[in-house]
């Protein structure tokens, strides 16, 4: 199958700082590429959809300019939690998807830690 | 609207055993996908299987089976001869042609040796 890198697996920084996340597609290209959110032993809550060069479409009560999404390339979105606190702490994983399929393949996630 | 219910939160078995995992879906669309997955401990979302609406067909894979049912808008999951590595949440997922996955919530199955 298909492999997504997500780095880092794990951070953790102070409140008030933003944090990088970065999702890559290593063995294709993603049109598209989602984020969600899992909190413990919850199931998985988009967040966005970043399609290749355009703008990110958010679901209903994400902040857009808290949780900032870059697809820039391909191959490569970000995702940038801006002045973070502890209540971002969360668990998040970013999949992707190739052009005409319909089969999004995750990558490992991030468990983001907020002091 | 969309919707994909897996009432079983919890499976308690023992090595060697089967345990099926039961997922419901609801939607409109004649059209669709149906999804399984499998979360680890890691984290990492595993892809299992992908079913479109139009195909009936059980399938089989090694020690997992599926069984969809239009009928009763179903499509659970069989795992045969259950292995300590199958320990994992497993989400089944509906995706109904607008590039979104709507996720059940899971349904965590713990294999003891």
């Amino acid at each position: 199958g298909a492999v997504v890198s997500q780095h880092p697996s794990r951070v953790i920084c102070k409140s008030g700082t933003s944090v990088k996340i970065e999702c890559r597609s290593l063995d294709f290209q993603a049109t598209t590429m989602f984020w969600y959110r899992q909190f413990p032993k919850q199931s998985l809550m988009l967040m966005a959809t970043s399609n290749e060069g355009s703008k990110a479409t958010y679901e209903q009560g994400v902040e857009k300019d808290k949780f900032l999404i870059n697809h820039a390339s391909l191959t490569l979105s970000t995702l940038t939690v801006t002045s973070a606190h502890p209540e971002d702490s969360s668990f998040y994983i970013c999949s992707a998807r190739s052009s005409g399929g319909n089969i999004q393949y995750f990558g490992a996630g991030t468990r983001l830690s907020v002091l | 609207a969309q919707k994909v219910t897996q009432a079983q939160t919890e499976i308690s078995v023992v090595e060697k055993e089967d345990v099926t995992l039961d997922c419901v879906y609801e939607t409109r669309d004649t059209t669709y996908y149906l999804f399984w997955y499998k979360q680890p401990p890691s984290g990492e979302l595993v892809f299992l299987i992908r079913r479109n609406s139009f195909d009936e067909q059980n399938e089989i894979s090694g020690r997992y089976s599926w069984n969809f049912q239009k009928s009763t808008s179903s499509f659970n999951f069989t795992i045969t001869a259950s292995q300590v590595v199958d320990s994992a949440v497993y989400f089944c997922a509906l995706d109904t042609g607008f590039q979104k996955l709507v996720f059940g919530t899971g349904t965590r199955l713990l294999v003891s040796p």
